[in-house]
């Protein structure tokens, strides 16, 4: 079975200095491993995929993630922090072959201080 | 817009009535799956379909709980007599698989309250 893990269930940085959200997982086969950001009232949208190509996944408004198989990590990180990126973060798993649906973590939510 | 829609956007009921609430998928997707998001959780998933055939259910959907795609287009997900620990997210979304590689898309979801 698959699971992830949201390390921290909050997490607050100042504008400009760099963001970390960890998420640990669990997968019986080769995952794909996802990062989804959901805004206040808005729906999901998808910031980067692994897929097992490159380790190191580039998303969208700056943000990366690297797939650690010996550590089963999949952290996202972005260098600098803008106020735009306030929001509820999840990490994804689902397996890489098969018909799936996606396991989500409880999500971590991002906080960003003038 | 060519996302995911649902409808409604919101949903108030009393304690005891049925509710339906709609997705439109990408136009170009067979695949289309159901989750629900209680607060300060992430989604959990409840059924899927590819083309018209309901592929998957989970042990969360309760016999109360319903849904279909008749076309393989638009689905439907019917909630009867519904409860209190029902109010939730109800999020639908849909993808298509290109070889291994799948990736879902979200609606914007249909929030219910049960008072």
């Amino acid at each position: 079975a698959q699971s992830v893990t949201q390390l921290d269930s909050h997490v607050s940085v100042s504008e400009g200095t760099p963001v970390l959200l960890r998420c640990n997982y669990s997968s019986s086969y080769s995952p794909s491993l996802f990062w989804y950001v959901q805004h206040p009232n808005k729906g999901l949208q998808l910031l980067l995929k692994y897929t097992s190509a490159a380790t190191l996944v580039k998303g969208i408004n700056g943000f990366e993630a690297e797939f650690k198989k010996s550590e089963t990590s999949f952290h996202l990180t972005k260098p600098s922090a803008h106020m735009s990126d306030a929001a509820e973060y999840f990490c994804v798993v689902s397996e890489h072959s098969g018909n799936t649906p996606l396991v989500f973590g409880k999500g971590t939510r991002l906080s960003v201080i003038a | 817009d060519t996302g995911v829609s649902q409808d409604p956007r919101h949903k108030i009921t009393k304690r005891g009535q049925n509710v339906t609430f709609r997705c439109d998928p990408i136009s170009e997707h067979n695949r289309l799956y159901w989750y629900r998001q209680t607060l300060g959780q992430g989604p959990e998933f409840l059924t899927y379909f590819q083309n018209e055939a309901q592929l998957e259910k989970s042990r969360l959907l309760s016999d109360r709980f319903s849904a279909e795609r008749p076309k393989g287009s638009f689905s439907t997900l019917e909630i009867q007599r519904t409860e209190q620990g029902d109010s939730a997210m109800y999020l639908c979304a849909s993808s298509t698989r290109t070889g291994a590689e799948e990736t879902q898309y979200f609606g914007p979801g249909t929030r219910l309250l049960v008072l």
